[in-house]
């Protein structure tokens, strides 16, 4: 049974760069979100998916974030011009269809931004 | 709005003994409410969930919780810690108003000493 991938695993960039990083869910589960968790806090809703269509944006994501999922498999978030106030862990999770507040997480991206 | 309250920011208990980790929700319905444990670096499991029924649930890796809708509480419990159970612990709701995603605690550090 895989669980939730994300890739890479840690990020290291520079201030104004453009990070792009991929989760890949559990087979066959329908609905994949993403949050953010900033050091000594929970994680925060981001967005989440429903198969390749994106139901509900938090207004964390600012303008410089964008996250794609489209063939309903894989996602991507995208984050432009990137700010030392973006560093944080990077989590997406997974849920099965009929089950969305099962969520079930990968082990997250962790981006530094000098 | 919704909220989820751990009011608890470290615990320390020694191996052996019994635990209780605190969580307090507010919503305007029954939520469904949810443990998960995270160690240093890694993303999120699920330990537990309640979503109606049974109010006392039992969960992976011997743990337990209670859900007291009279107190507006989902406390964690294990009658006998492990070294191995020293993480971080976060109590998570959803499902008011049929919002996808999970609202979280600011999450319980468990310290165990031999």
């Amino acid at each position: 049974d895989t669980g939730v991938s994300q890739n890479p695993r840690h990020k290291i960039t520079k201030r104004g760069q453009n990070v792009t990083f991929r989760c890949d869910p559990i087979s066959e589960h329908n609905r994949l979100y993403w949050y953010r968790q900033t050091l000594g806090q929970g994680p925060e809703f981001l967005t989440y998916f429903q198969n390749e269509a994106q139901l509900e944006k938090s207004r964390l994501l600012s303008d410089r974030f964008s996250a794609e999922r489209p063939k309903g498999s894989f996602s991507t978030l995208e984050i432009q011009r990137t700010e030392q106030g973006d560093s944080a862990m990077y989590l997406c999770a997974s849920s099965p269809r009929g089950r969305n507040y099962e969520q079930y997480f990968g082990p997250g991206t962790r981006l530094t931004v000098t | 709005a919704q909220s989820v309250t751990q009011p608890d920011i470290h615990i320390t208990v020694s191996e052996g003994a019994s635990l209780e980790l605190r969580c307090n929700y507010s919503y305007g319905a029954t939520p469904y409410l949810f443990w998960y444990v995270q160690s240093p670096g890694q993303g999120l499991q699920l330990l537990l969930k309640y979503f109606s029924g049974d109010t006392l649930v039992q969960g992976i890796k011997g743990f337990e919780a209670e859900f007291k809708r009279s107190q507006s509480s989902f406390n964690l419990r294990k009658p006998s810690v492990h070294w191995s159970d020293a993480a971080e612990y976060f109590c998570a709701g959803g499902g008011d108003f049929g919002n996808e995603k999970l609202t979280f605690g600011t999450g319980t550090r468990l310290t165990i000493i031999p």
